[in-house]
C-alpha cells in the first residue's frame, strides 16, 4: 500500500538557519515524489518534483531509495518561505496518477 | 488562463442540507480530481475523471456523495445529505495528457455543516 509519512506538523526555525522537512514513503514500485506547497490564503502549488532534480525558491530534495526518503532542504530559511509543506506520491497510470499526500509540515521562519 | 476554479470558496449549511461544489478545470486538462483535506486524516483523494468519465470513486465516503462531469469545463461534488463530519475544505484539480503532468490546483471550498 502507498503511504506517505511527514513526522512534523510543525517546524519553527529561525531566519537564514538550514531547514530540512522530512518526508518517508512506502510504495511497492518505482516511486514519483512531490513537495507542493501552499502559502497563507493561496492554493496549493507544485514546489518541485524528484525527477526533475531541480532546486526551487532555494530548495532541494533527493529521494533516497534505501531510506525510502524523499526530504525537503533549503541551507538558509528566509520568512517567506513560511507555508504549509506537502510531500506527495504519485499513484501509477491505473489511478490517473493521482496523489497520496502526506499530512503536511507547517513551516515558520521566525526573524 | 485563470486556473482552475472553484466555488464557492465558502459554504456553511446545517445538517440535512443539499451541498454542491463546482470546479472548472483548466481548459485542455483532460483529468480531474476531488480532493478532501481535514485535520485528522489530511488531504484525500475523493474521486478523478478522465475525459469526463469517473474512473476511481473508491475515496468517496459514504453514498451521500457524489461526483458528475457533464463537461470538460465543469465538475460538481454533491453532498445530501450533509453531516458535520462532512465538514472540510474540498480542492479540485486538473492535469493535462498522460505522464507525470503537474496536477493544478483550484483554490479549495471551506464547508462548514453545523
Amino acid at each position: 500500500a502507498q503511504r506517505v509519512t511527514q513526522p512534523e506538523k510543525l517546524l519553527s526555525v529561525f531566519k537564514g538557519a538550514p531547514v530540512e522537512l522530512k518526508c518517508n514513503y512506502s510504495y511497492s514500485g518505482s516511486p514519483e515524489l512531490f513537495w507542493y506547497v501552499q502559502y497563507s490564503r493561496q492554493r496549493l502549488q507544485l514546489l518541485l518534483r524528484h525527477i526533475s532534480r531541480e532546486s526551487i525558491k532555494g530548495f532541494t530534495a533527493d529521494l533516497n531509495k534505501g531510506e525510502t526518503s524523499f526530504h525537503l532542504k533549503k541551507p538558509f530559511a528566509q520568512e517567506e518561505d513560511s507555508a504549509m509543506y506537502y510531500c506527495a506520491l504519485s499513484g501509477n497510470s491505473n489511478s490517473g496518477y493521482a496523489l497520496n499526500f502526506g499530512k503536511g509540515t507547517s513551516l515558520l521562519v521566525t526573524p | 488562463d485563470a486556473g482552475v476554479i472553484q466555488s464557492p470558496r465558502h459554504e456553511v449549511t446545517e445538517m440535512g442540507q443539499e451541498v454542491t461544489l463546482r470546479c472548472k478545470p483548466i481548459s485542455g486538462h483532460d483529468y480531474l480530481f476531488w480532493y478532501r483535506q481535514t485535520m485528522m486524516r489530511g488531504l484525500e483523494l475523493l474521486i478523478y475523471f478522465n475525459n469526463n468519465v469517473p474512473i476511481d470513486d473508491s475515496g468517496m465516503p459514504e453514498d451521500r456523495f457524489s461526483a458528475k462531469m457533464p463537461n470538460a469545463s465543469f465538475s460538481t461534488l454533491k453532498i445530501q445529505p450533509s453531516e458535520p463530519r462532512d465538514s472540510a475544505v474540498y480542492f479540485c484539480a486538473s492535469r493535462a495528457g498522460t505522464g507525470l503532468g503537474e496536477q493544478f490546483f483550484g483554490p479549495g471550498t471551506r464547508l462548514t455543516v453545523l
